[in-house]
């Protein structure tokens, strides 16, 4: 079976860092996803990672590493629309992306 | 543009009575997908279809059905609703020729049985 591992929630302060962190267990790796999902809302895109390493987007980055089976989500200037679930995703061998179960995310004033 | 739309958005069904989700998309998208999200359980997988006239089952596939006749539609059927399939139901598609296979989702279909 699959294993995605991320924190249950999260609080932030409005203009700080946050950094979300996921690991996984798959029967092999295609590449992952970060999803943002506000309240009542449908799921939407924020990044992607195959390789090794740190794609970056505005305020949002991602990080990648294979051998260790980690991501992170790292959220800059945070503002209080950021606040939201998180979701990482994972793409096994069998190509059927399969979510964790989410991290919701409170940002502060 | 429309992209993905999911009908009804709610629902309310008695136990044990039939019903169908429908969800249809306009970006021709190969791929197409159902899950249920349950609170502190996240999204999970319910059927797919890689390309339209074929389907497969994804991790809580028991109790649900699926057709893909064409490339658009890609409508989810309980047969015998029973309360453990009050969720929060989402279709998405993603093009599996393109660089990511992104997922779009519709905006969700939630369903209460009583």
């Amino acid at each position: 079976g699959q294993n995605i591992d991320q924190p249950t929630e999260m609080t932030a302060t409005e203009g700080a860092i946050v950094q979300i962190n996921c690991t996984y267990q798959t029967s092999g790796f295609n590449g992952l996803f970060w999803y943002q999902q506000h309240a009542g809302e449908a799921p939407t895109f924020l990044s992607y990672n195959v390789l090794d390493g740190l794609e970056e987007k505005g305020r949002f980055s991602s990080f990648l590493s294979r051998s260790k089976g980690y991501s992170y989500l790292l959220l800059k200037e945070l503002q209080m629309k950021d606040s939201a679930s998180y979701l990482c995703a994972v793409i096994p061998e069998d190509y059927q992306l399969t979510f964790g179960k989410g991290t919701k995310l409170s940002v502060i004033p | 543009t429309a992209g993905i739309t999911q009908a009804p958005t709610s629902q309310i069904l008695a136990a044990g009575r039939s019903m169908t989700l429908r969800c249809t998309q306009d970006m021709r998208h190969n791929a197409m997908y159902w899950y249920r999200q349950d609170l502190g359980l996240g999204l999970r997988l319910i059927h797919y279809s890689n390309t339209a006239g074929t389907t497969g089952k994804g991790e809580v596939p028991d109790g649900y059905s699926v057709s893909r006749a064409n490339t658009d539609d890609f409508p989810l059927t309980l047969a015998s609703a029973v309360p453990s399939q009050t969720s929060v139901y989402f279709c998405a598609s993603s093009d599996s020729g393109g660089t990511t296979g992104e997922l779009f989702f519709g905006e969700g279909s939630r369903l209460t049985v009583l």
